[in-house]
């Protein structure tokens, strides 16, 4: 299995809190993204990471920022939590060569009350 | 944008038999990647099997194969000889060969498996 390490695996806020998600790597891989998981819409890119201090935003970033101030960590930060946040989140890495694979962390399940 | 459909929200095969999932996607780029990843229960994505673009012969890994049609932007997954433990949900990706590697994916299609 790849290194990463999805930390929490579970969480329970209310909205209007702030949330901080952390994936952590053991990998020492360049690129690492954040993806959201709902019913009927598969995976969608929140914001993904080309190194250390140098991200940008994916398909679904509204409300959401990211950081990276080193190679093995990418936190995914919600400012002001709303219900339409409640999902699945999946950390995930890839090394820089084109023929590569995404590896997957194991997922956060958070719910916004 | 690049998009991924997959049109059969969920799909059932008797044990042993051998089924197929069907994606498309739509893109103009000529140079790209496609998977199959594989989602149990526990809830860990799992690749299945990759394609390159270039590559005219399809993917096999063991019982997984692909049918790539580039032309007509298809990528479908065949599972022979059907276990119980390929009861999942499967999901399509797309990845450009240029750029940051993001992965685009389809809707996605809950397998069972009938004993």
């Amino acid at each position: 299995d790849a290194g990463i390490t999805q930390s929490p695996r579970h969480k329970v806020t209310e909205t209007g809190t702030p949330v901080t998600l952390r994936c952590h790597q053991t990998e020492n891989h360049r690129y690492m993204y954040w993806y959201r998981q709902d019913p009927g819409h598969g995976l969608r890119l929140i914001h993904y990471s080309y190194g250390v201090k140098d991200t940008d935003k994916g398909e679904v970033s509204d409300g959401y920022s990211v950081s990276r101030s080193k190679t093995e960590d990418f936190l995914l930060t919600l400012e002001s939590a709303t219900s339409s946040q409640t999902s699945v989140y999946f950390c995930a890495i890839s090394p820089v060569e084109p023929s590569n694979i995404q590896y997957f962390g194991a997922g956060t399940r958070l719910s916004v009350l | 944008a690049q998009t991924v459909t997959q049109s059969q929200p969920e799909m059932s095969v008797q044990e042993a038999e051998t089924v197929t999932l069907s994606c498309t996607y739509d893109t103009s780029e000529s140079d790209y990647y496609l998977f199959w990843y594989k989602q149990p229960p526990s809830r860990q994505m799992i690749l299945v099997i990759r394609q390159e673009a270039y590559k005219q012969q399809n993917a096999t890994e063991n019982r997984f194969s692909v049918n790539f049609q580039k032309a007509a932007k298809s990528f479908s997954l065949k599972i022979s000889d059907s276990q119980l433990g390929d009861a999942a949900m499967y999901f399509c990706a797309y990845r450009s060969a240029k750029g940051a590697q993001k992965l685009v994916f389809g809707q996605g299609t809950r397998l069972t498996i009938n004993p």
